[in-house]
């Protein structure tokens, strides 16, 4: 089946915008997580949507935003984009919160 | 916030076995401990997962002691295409929101 899906791959931006991000999971999970990836504080978890409900979120300024769709897509949003967001975003998706966790590609976004 | 620890980087020699540590002091009761491997540019990609004792897959065995304040991962005889990051990933009971927190990841680098 196919794996989870991020769109788009890369992104560029300004400080100041917003921006939102895209994430399919794998087909009958209903669980996904977004996490953000720098060098210097290396995977951090963002939050968890199960059944369109934020189920938990990690420690991150309200700026950043996420929703669940009924078909268990999801998207986060950044708003008031800062230098320091640039980084890796990535999605994964499982069946239940303990299960193995599915990571897609990720997206890149640099923030100018 | 809860502290997950791994060694930093470790070398090893093409066919020896790699045990790879993970120090989680603050577990959740009802959190299993996964672990992931990590190659540029891509996902974290699931290698195995357990909650207390031993498991073992066909390509790694996880090893937790009674208190699961800590975990082992052991790579048996590794190849070059074992050189990776590997993240452990449990979740946090202080925080109250059921955080899931990567490790800081360990740099397996394969010599031959």
């Amino acid at each position: 089946k196919a794996g989870v899906t991020q769109t788009p791959r890369y992104l560029i931006k300004t400080r100041g915008q917003q921006v939102t991000l895209s994430c399919s999971p794998i087909s009958g999970h209903r669980s996904v997580s977004w996490y953000q990836q720098t060098p210097g504080q290396g995977l951090q978890f963002l939050f968890e949507y199960f059944s369109e409900t934020q189920r938990n979120k990690g420690n991150f300024p309200g700026r950043f935003s996420g929703r669940q769709f009924s078909n268990s897509r999801s998207e986060m949003n950044v708003s008031t984009l800062e230098l320091g967001d640039s980084a890796l975003y990535l999605c994964a998706s499982s069946f239940a919160r303990n299960n193995e966790q599915f990571f897609g590609p990720g997206t890149r976004l640099t923030v100018l | 916030l809860a502290k997950t620890t791994q060694p930093i980087s470790m070398d090893s020699y093409e066919g020896q076995e790699v045990n790879i540590t993970c120090s989680h002091n603050n577990i959740a009761t009802n959190d299993y401990i996964t672990w992931y491997q990590q190659f540029p540019s891509q996902g974290p990609r699931f290698i195995i997962q357990g909650y207390k004792t031993k498991v073992t897959n066909e390509v790694a065995s996880l090893f937790i002691p009674a208190d699961r304040k800590s975990s082992t991962l052991s790579l048996p005889r590794v190849s070059l295409s074992d050189t990776a990051v590997y993240y452990c990933l449990v979740g946090d009971n202080r925080a109250g929101a059921n955080n899931l927190f990567f490790g800081t990841g360990t740099r397996l680098t394969v010599i031959p």
